[in-house]
């Protein structure tokens, strides 16, 4: 069955305690990109990934990382977590950019 | 950059009549253009994408039209059903990302 997976789904945290999520996808997409959605402002896109080993950064990039190393997976670390990262993450998955988005089924963090 | 601007963002309607949500883009060189559903806590899901080569796209109750050269493009629902409510995103490709619309809550009032 064709999916992105994410893990954990539901984190709840403190201030400054490095944290990564996890996403993994098993259709072969070269294109993989990280969400966050807040309450009226849509999806908004943290970092890109073009292919294995190529990452880029989106709208709103400070204060996370990714990495690329195999083209299955691209987790979101987040080194010192802040409550303004406190929102529904989302990972994605597609064949090119401009192209059929498959999504994971979100994580939902809470920075205390 | 891509600026995707998405109206009204809630829109009530009664079962059975037609709904339509309307976008409108800033990057002339954009080309693709999908829409997604998002149901109470759940991920967002592709219900129908349209290309710059084409201007009109159905599929059964669900129709999205584009028009490059006032940069905007719609969905259109007919025949709501209970099952239509949802938040709706529109969303433009630039700069190899998708650019999205804030969305549309569309509400089915029985």
């Amino acid at each position: 069955e064709a999916q992105v997976t994410q893990n954990p789904r539901y984190l709840i945290t403190v201030t400054g305690k490095k944290l990564t999520v996890t996403c993994s996808q098993n259709m072969n997409h070269e294109y993989m990109s990280w969400y966050r959605q807040d309450p009226g402002l849509g999806l908004r896109q943290i970092y890109y990934s073009m292919n294995v080993e190529v990452t880029d950064k989106g709208d709103v990039p400070e204060g996370y990382k990714v990495s690329r190393k195999e083209k299955r997976n691209f987790p979101l670390i987040l080194e010192s977590p802040s409550p303004n990262q406190t929102s529904l993450y989302f990972c994605a998955s597609s064949l090119t950019h401009s192209g059929f988005q498959f999504f994971g089924p979100g994580t939902r963090l809470t920075v205390l | 950059g891509e600026n995707v601007e998405q109206h009204p963002s809630t829109l009530s309607v009664q079962e059975g009549d037609s709904a339509v949500i309307k976008c409108t883009y800033s990057d002339s060189a954009s080309n693709y253009f999908p829409w997604y559903k998002q149901e109470l806590g759940k991920r967002p899901q592709l219900i129908i994408d349209i290309r710059s080569n084409v201007g009109e796209k159905k599929d059964q109750r669900i129709a999205v039209t584009l028009n490059k050269t006032a940069k905007h493009f719609s969905l259109h629902i007919t025949e709501t059903q209970p099952e239509d409510s949802a938040v709706y995103f529109c969303a433009g490709d630039s700069n190899y990302q998708l650019i999205w619309g804030a969305g549309t809550k569309l509400i089915i009032k029985p």
